[in-house]
């Protein structure tokens, strides 16, 4: 199995482009999220997705959009970038199971800069 | 909401040494509580996670973590630190009645082992 895996790993863009990540797991996961991680604020949550068809916002949805086609597949994209979505991006998936708690796996990353 | 405070932003420890790593969360009911480690250009390993039960946790690596509910504290523990262990170290809370079922993260803290 490869997990949680993320396409690109990096990537430069300049003010205004737009770009989409690419966040696939193949542990047949119900849940999946978008993370972003900057020096020395931990983890946000940016979007997530409890099912196929579903997505939501999280703590810092603004200039962000996500869509979940496939169970598989939860893709990210800015659509008009901006130097403060300079950071790292990791995606996450975890299973779902009533009344259990849950751990979440996570890809490897993509740093996105932001020129 | 709940939220994570992990105090120390950078510990430096010589190889050898025992090591405790500090979490405190604040949370209303039973948290579910993580660890998690990054290495550099790295995404998260799970290193070993509470649900319920046995306060004392064992991981993976040699960690350990014990969860007292009285001072709101999730403390991870290596009797022993290696080399390799230098990483980065988050600790989350989760909770079910969330709904999204996401993780809140600590803003971290940054090991550094000394031979």
């Amino acid at each position: 199995n490869a997990g949680v895996t993320q396409t690109p790993k990096f990537r430069v863009l300049k003010t205004g482009q737009s770009m989409t990540l690419l966040c696939a797991q193949d542990m047949n996961h119900e849940y999946m999220y978008w993370y972003r991680q900057d020096p020395g604020m931990g983890l946000r949550l940016i979007h997530y997705s409890v099912g196929e068809g579903t997505t939501a916002k999280g703590e810092v949805p603004d200039g962000y959009n996500v869509s979940r086609l496939k169970k598989q597949n939860f893709l990210l994209g800015l659509e008009s970038a901006a130097p403060s979505q300079t950071s790292v991006y990791f995606c996450a998936s975890s299973y779902f199971g009533k009344g259990v708690a849950y751990e979440q796996y996570f890809g490897p990353g993509t740093r996105l800069t932001v020129t | 909401a709940q939220s994570v405070t992990q105090p120390d932003i950078h510990i430096t420890v010589s190889e050898g040494a025992s090591l405790e790593l500090r979490c405190n969360y604040s949370y209303g009911a039973t948290p579910y509580l993580f660890w998690y480690v990054q290495s550099p250009g790295q995404g998260l390993q799970l290193l070993l996670k509470y649900f319920s039960g046995d306060t004392l946790v064992q991981g993976i690596k040699g960690f350990e973590a014990e969860f007292k509910r009285s001072q709101s504290s999730f403390n991870l523990r290596k009797p022993s630190v290696h080399w390799s262990d230098a990483a980065e170290y988050f600790c989350a809370v989760g909770a079910l009645e969330t709904g999204r079922r996401a993780l809140t993260f600590g803003s971290g803290t940054r090991l550094q082992v000394q031979p």
